[in-house]
């Protein structure tokens, strides 16, 4: 079964509003969790790597203001689209690195992904 | 930069023939190679990789080898299954366990 659980999978929001999508480690504790966006036909593109405890780390292009990254805990991220357009409309995964060696040390494990359509 | 390249376009194929997804890369320094495979409906799960030159990454019957002259890891298997179908992504490391992925190959085995 799934290692790494995301939620909502499918969610349809108006814009101007926020969504936040949750990204759950369920066997084991992740200090470090990564988030990417796949748009149709294209690549996975990682937006930010989010650390236990700290602020998250960017990639270059990604806005930092208006996707939200919170890393409260060992076991959950989350993800908070501000203020979203149609154009943020996207397919978005998350993975978790084992940390401690409770499944596998250091492998990554991929959520199921969330789909967001903005209207 | 780092970056990784797929053979474009879904791939056909009758049960019990041969399949190759080629995958290219561009990279700064060693990166370790992997193939990631989605399955419907699940998240992406690892099913192979390669961290040095030359090494063979192997499962469930697929390979792949690290070759640095050509840049490449091209992933084989010489019979599949309806069950292989799925998508299929290569990718690379680069730091601090970042993952730079290709578009992604849908693999459809016919009966």
């Amino acid at each position: 079964g799934a290692v790494v659980s995301q939620h909502p999978s499918r969610v349809i929001c108006k814009s101007g509003t926020s969504v936040k999508i949750e990204c759950r480690s369920l066997d084991f504790q992740a200090t470090t969790m990564f988030w990417y966006r796949q748009f149709p036909k294209q690549s996975l593109m990682l937006m930010a790597t989010s650390n236990e405890g700290s602020k998250a780390t960017y990639e270059q292009g990604v806005e930092k203001d208006k996707f939200l990254i919170n890393h409260a805990s060992l076991t959950l991220s989350t993800l908070t689209v501000t203020s979203a357009h149609p154009e943020d409309s996207s397919f978005y995964i998350c993975s978790a690195r084992d940390s401690t060696g409770a499944l596998a040390r250091d492998t990554i494990y991929f959520g199921e992904g969330s789909w967001l359509t903005v209207v | 930069g780092n970056s990784v390249t797929q053979m474009e376009g879904p791939v056909t194929l009758s049960e019990e023939a041969f399949l190759t997804i080629n995958c290219t890369y561009t990279a700064t320094g060693y990166p370790s190679l992997f193939w990631y495979v989605q399955y419907p409906g699940e998240g992406l799960q690892l099913l192979l990789k390669a961290t040095k030159a030359d090494d063979k990454g192997s499962n469930k019957g697929f390979e792949a080898t690290y070759r640095k002259e050509t840049t490449s890891f091209h992933l084989e298997k010489g019979s599949v299954q309806v069950s292989d179908s799925a998508v299929y992504f290569c990718a690379l490391s680069y730091g601090n366990n970042r993952l730079a992925f290709g578009k992604g190959n849908q693999v459809v085995v016919i009966p």
